[in-house]
């Protein structure tokens, strides 16, 4: 089945120390979203792909990057976590028209 | 939608039960909505959607309603289930303002009673 699948599913780091997240998808959709989700709250959007074009969210802190190497992978950089970044982190993909949005079953990120 | 705070409301049902689960959105130009379910620990679940040129869509055992005029979706879930408890979250799309991104509502956590 066509999926979006996220690894790891869950990743312990140190405070300060850099992390990645990564996704990959087989549905060939051509927008990749990284979403932040803290404990009973909405996924808030931080940064999509369209194709190759980043687009940064005006409120995502600098301290969070992404890669998009091709089509079917996309990597959350955390460069310096800190104990508020402790949150599950979900990777979306959707068309070209913005349809078919698909989220991965998330990672879930501890900081200590 | 809008997501604010972090006191998730709460809506507990009787097995068997229809649900209705409602969801405010603020941007008069969205265009696209959906129903996720989320389970604990899991990403979002597709439930259904619907465009902003119908008012209402039906899947099996669930329908979507659309009030443009007040901007206000709701979900029914007919004979509810103990499968079914979640937190169920709207999400709108503005097409042309923000690229079609999804902007999440707060979310409502069902519970089901046997």
């Amino acid at each position: 089945d066509a999926m979006v699948i996220q690894n790891p599913r869950y990743q312990v780091t140190q405070f300060g120390k850099p992390v990645t997240l990564s996704c990959s998808q087989t549905l060939n959709h051509n927008v990749m979203y990284w979403y932040q989700q803290k404990s009973s709250q909405a996924p808030k959007l931080l940064f999509h792909y369209y194709d190759k074009d980043f687009n940064n969210e005006a409120d995502t802190p600098d301290n969070f990057q992404s890669r998009r190497p091709n089509t079917s992978f996309c990597f959350l950089d955390i460069r310096s976590p800190g104990l508020g970044d402790a949150a599950m982190y979900l990777c979306a993909t959707s068309t070209r028209d913005y349809y078919g949005y698909t989220f991965g079953s998330g990672t879930r990120l501890t900081v200590v | 939608g809008e997501s604010v705070g972090l006191h998730l409301p709460t809506l507990s049902v009787q097995e068997g039960d229809n649900s209705i689960i409602n969801c405010a959105y603020s941007n008069s130009a969205s265009d696209y909505f959906i129903w996720y379910k989320q389970e604990s620990g899991k990403g979002p679940q597709f439930i259904i959607d619907i465009r902003s040129n119908m008012d209402k869509r039906q899947g099996q055992r669930v329908t979507v309603l659309l009030n443009k005029t007040v901007k206000h979706l709701s979900l029914q879930i007919a004979a509810t289930q103990p499968g079914d408890s979640a937190v169920y979250f709207c999400a709108d799309r503005d097409y042309g303002g923000s690229q079609g991104n999804l902007i999440f509502g707060k979310g409502t956590k069902l519970s089901v009673k046997p």
